[in-house]
């Protein structure tokens, strides 16, 4: 059974930090694109970051770009995203998925993340 | 960014009915080289995350049930349900994967 299990959300104040965890299990962790994907409170879905099946490439939405970084450990089939210069506008609750590159076929339960100003 | 567009934004259907929910992207999803188009339907119940359900426009997911469809090409996809059942209750977004950054529909609420 696939599992996607995120850890390491919590309360943080506007320009704090966090790192987010996501262990995976159940599939071949390396044959995988991993994806982080946020949803605000009562909002739509927002993809955040993704990194390639070795980790040597790494894509960000614009509004992340130079404030958080995606990473990966295919030994510890472990993926992150260390979180810095928190802003309100982070709140939400943030997906681990793992992916094609194109389409989202893994999803974990999800981390909530709040930013307080 | 390509901007899509789903309508309507909430829609109640009765049971076994068919629903139908349409995603409008702002320039073609359609890749010439690789005659595919990159989107893509999720499902998503209250306190769940999302459930991929098509991809590439019409593949079904396994394990998704065959009351799910999808059509369309370039820039306009439709997600049919055949026969509405009470668990089909959810929020319905698409997503396109044709160019960078990836982007979503803002969801569209489905209702019995």
């Amino acid at each position: 059974e696939v599992q996607l299990v995120e850890s390491g959300g919590g309360l943080v104040q506007s320009g704090g930090s966090l790192r987010l965890s996501c262990a995976a299990s159940g599939f071949t962790f390396s044959d995988y694109w991993m994806s982080w994907v946020r949803q605000a409170p009562g909002k739509g879905l927002e993809w955040v970051a993704n990194i390639n099946k070795d980790g040597s490439a790494e894509n960000y939405v614009d509004s992340v770009k130079g404030r958080f970084t995606i990473s990966r450990d295919n030994t510890e089939n472990s993926l992150y995203l260390q979180m810095n210069s928190l802003r309100a506008d982070d709140t939400a609750v943030y997906f681990c998925a793992g992916d094609t590159g194109y389409y989202f076929h893994y999803w974990g339960q999800g981390v909530q993340v709040t930013v307080s100003s | 960014d390509i901007v899509m567009t789903q309508s309507p934004d909430s829609l109640a259907v009765s049971l076994g009915e068919r629903a139908t929910v349409n995603c409008k992207s702002s320039q073609s999803l359609f890749s010439s080289s690789t005659n595919r188009n990159y989107l893509a339907w999720y499902q998503q119940k209250p306190g769940q995350p999302p459930k991929l359900l098509i991809y590439r426009a019409s593949t079904r997911e396994s394990g998704v049930p065959d009351r799910f469809s999808g059509s369309g090409s370039g820039t306009d996809f439709t997600l049919t349900i055949s026969s509405l059942q009470a668990e089909d209750v959810a929020v319905y977004y698409c997503q396109q994967s044709y160019a960078a950054p990836i982007t979503f529909g803002q969801g569209t609420r489905l209702d019995i």
